[in-house]
C-alpha cells in the first residue's frame, strides 16, 4: 500500500539533545514537508522540499535541520537550539500536479 | 490579518443537526481549497476538495464564494463519528507548493 510512516509514533529525549525524526514516503511524491502542531494550535510549516537536494526554510524553522537526499526520505532534526521542542510532529507530502496533501501518523515528540 | 481563518467553536450539536462552517482567506489570488478532518491526536485527513461549482459528498457539502472569499461546509444529519477538528487548506495561485491553513472548527457531536 502506498502511503507516508512515520517513526517512532512517540519519543522522549532528555533536554539538550538532538533528535531525527524519521519520515519515508512511497507515494513518488517530489515535495514533502514538515509542520508542527501544538495543542489547540493549527499546522505551522518548519521545513519544506520541492526535490530531492533542495529544501526550503517555512515559518518556523528555527532550531530545526532536514535533509532531501533521496525522494522517499526526508528526516527531521530537532536540535538543542529549538526552545520548546515538546509537540506534535507531522510530514506531508504532494504531488506537483495537485495541490492535495497526505501525512504520516505524526510523532509525538515529548523533551523532559 | 490571517490569511486563514475560522472560528475554532466548538459546535456543540445534537445527532442529526445540520451544522456549517465558514472559512474566510485573504488572498485573493488563492486558487485551490480543501477541508480536512483531524480526529484528536491523529493526522489530518482530506475530506473535501472545494470546487468553484460546488461539490457535494453524500452528507457534506463544500461551497466556495470568491467574491467574498470564503468557503464553507455544511454537515447534515450530523452523526457522533462526525466529532472531530475541521481544517480549512487554502493555496494560492502560480503553482505555489506552500498551503496555508485554518486553525481549525471544533465540532462535538452529542447524543
Amino acid at each position: 500500500d502506498g502511503g507516508i510512516t512515520q517513526s517512532p509514533k512517540y519519543l522522549f529525549r532528555k533536554e539538550g539533545q538532538n533528535v531525527t525524526l524519521s519520515c519515508e514516503q512511497n507515494l513518488n511524491h517530489d515535495a514533502m514537508y514538515w509542520y508542527r502542531q501544538d495543542p489547540g494550535q493549527g499546522l505551522r510549516l518548519i521545513y519544506y522540499s520541492q526535490i530531492v537536494n533542495d529544501f526550503q526554510k517555512g515559518d518556523i524553522a528555527e532550531g530545526y535541520s532536514v535533509s532531501r537526499e533521496k525522494k522517499e526520505s526526508f528526516p527531521l532534526t530537532v536540535t538543542s537550539a529549538q526552545k520548546n521542542p515538546t509537540a506534535f510532529y507531522l510530514c506531508a507530502s504532494k504531488t506537483d500536479s495537485y495541490n492535495e496533501q497526505f501525512f504520516g501518523p505524526g510523532t509525538r515528540l515529548t523533551v523532559l | 490579518r490571517k490569511e486563514v481563518e475560522q472560528d475554532p467553536g466548538p459546535f456543540n450539536v445534537p445527532e442529526g443537526a445540520t451544522v456549517a462552517f465558514n472559512c474566510t482567506y485573504s488572498n485573493s489570488a488563492s486558487q485551490s481549497f480543501f477541508w480536512y478532518r483531524q480526529d484528536c491526536r491523529k493526522e489530518p485527513k482530506l475530506l473535501m476538495s472545494v470546487y468553484s461549482s460546488g461539490n457535494e459528498d453524500g452528507r457534506f457539502t463544500a461551497q466556495l464564494n470568491r467574491a467574498s472569499q470564503y468557503i464553507s461546509l455544511l454537515i447534515r444529519d450530523s452523526k457522533l463519528s462526525d466529532s472531530a477538528t475541521y481544517l480549512c487548506v487554502v493555496h494560492a495561485s502560480g503553482g505555489s507548493y506552500i498551503p496555508t491553513f485554518g486553525r481549525g472548527t471544533s465540532l462535538i457531536v452529542h447524543p
